[in-house]
């Protein structure tokens, strides 16, 4: 229960295109969604964060939807560029009792053809 | 704002040797820093989560004599890997947390670990 699932593995778009990456949970406790971006060798970095009150998020080329009643959130990246190849991971968490640990999805490698 | 470093950045050492990576917070004060480790391709796995001033709390399946978790002050956590071996070579990451009630982690570049 304390998992999220997310899809797809990998992904490959053209320049402008719109990557689209879904993740999955099943905790109800689970009050706060962010999502990260890693490049290769470096730690990750936080993009876009969401809570469940709102059903979306936008942050320039970035922006969350948010499905409660699913239980399911995605990542859009607009207009694509070769720069956002990358491994992107969402995440899940509570407030509270456990300190706010991150739950991370299985992560997401994303690669953008000029 | 909210920067995060480790150090080193990159260690090689023999195997039973200790590594100490440090991970400090610049611009913030870290009530919370959680350690992960990460192998190639796959996701970060949490390993523990420290508070400052206080012993860390240990995922399942970590062993706490192995890898000391020390967070002495408000800005910075220490991970040791004591008798290191070719099985403990990974990227660790660390990432911080601000004041009690804030759920935004930042995280640290990552240290890579090699074992020979």
């Amino acid at each position: 229960q304390q998992q999220v699932k997310q899809s797809p593995q990998s992904l490959i778009v053209q320049k402008g295109g719109i990557p689209i990456i879904n993740c999955a949970y099943e905790n109800t406790a689970f009050d706060y969604f962010p999502w990260y971006q890693q490049f290769p060798g470096k730690g990750p970095a936080l993009l876009i964060a969401i809570r469940p009150d709102v059903s979306e998020k936008k942050e320039g080329r970035f922006t969350i939807s948010f499905n409660k009643s699913a239980k399911q959130f995605s990542l859009h990246i607009m207009d694509s560029q070769p720069g956002d190849s990358a491994t992107y991971f969402c995440a899940a968490s509570t407030r509270g009792g456990n300190t706010g640990k991150l739950i991370f999805g299985q992560g997401t490698t994303l690669q953008v053809k000029p | 704002g909210a920067v995060v470093s480790q150090h080193p950045s990159r260690v090689i050492c023999k195997s039973g040797t200790s590594v100490k990576i440090e991970c400090r917070s610049l611009d913030f004060q870290a009530t919370t820093m959680f350690w992960y480790r990460q192998f190639p391709k796959q996701s970060l796995m949490l390993m523990a989560t420290s508070n400052e001033g206080s012993k860390a709390t240990y995922e399942q399946g970590v062993e706490k004599d192995k890898f000391l978790i020390n967070h002495a002050s408000l800005t910075l956590s220490t991970l040791t890997v004591t008798s290191a071996h070719p099985e403990d070579s990974s990227f660790y990451i660390c990432s911080a947390r601000g004041r009690l009630g804030t759920d935004t982690q930042y995280f640290g570049p990552g240290t890579r670990l090699t074992v020979l």
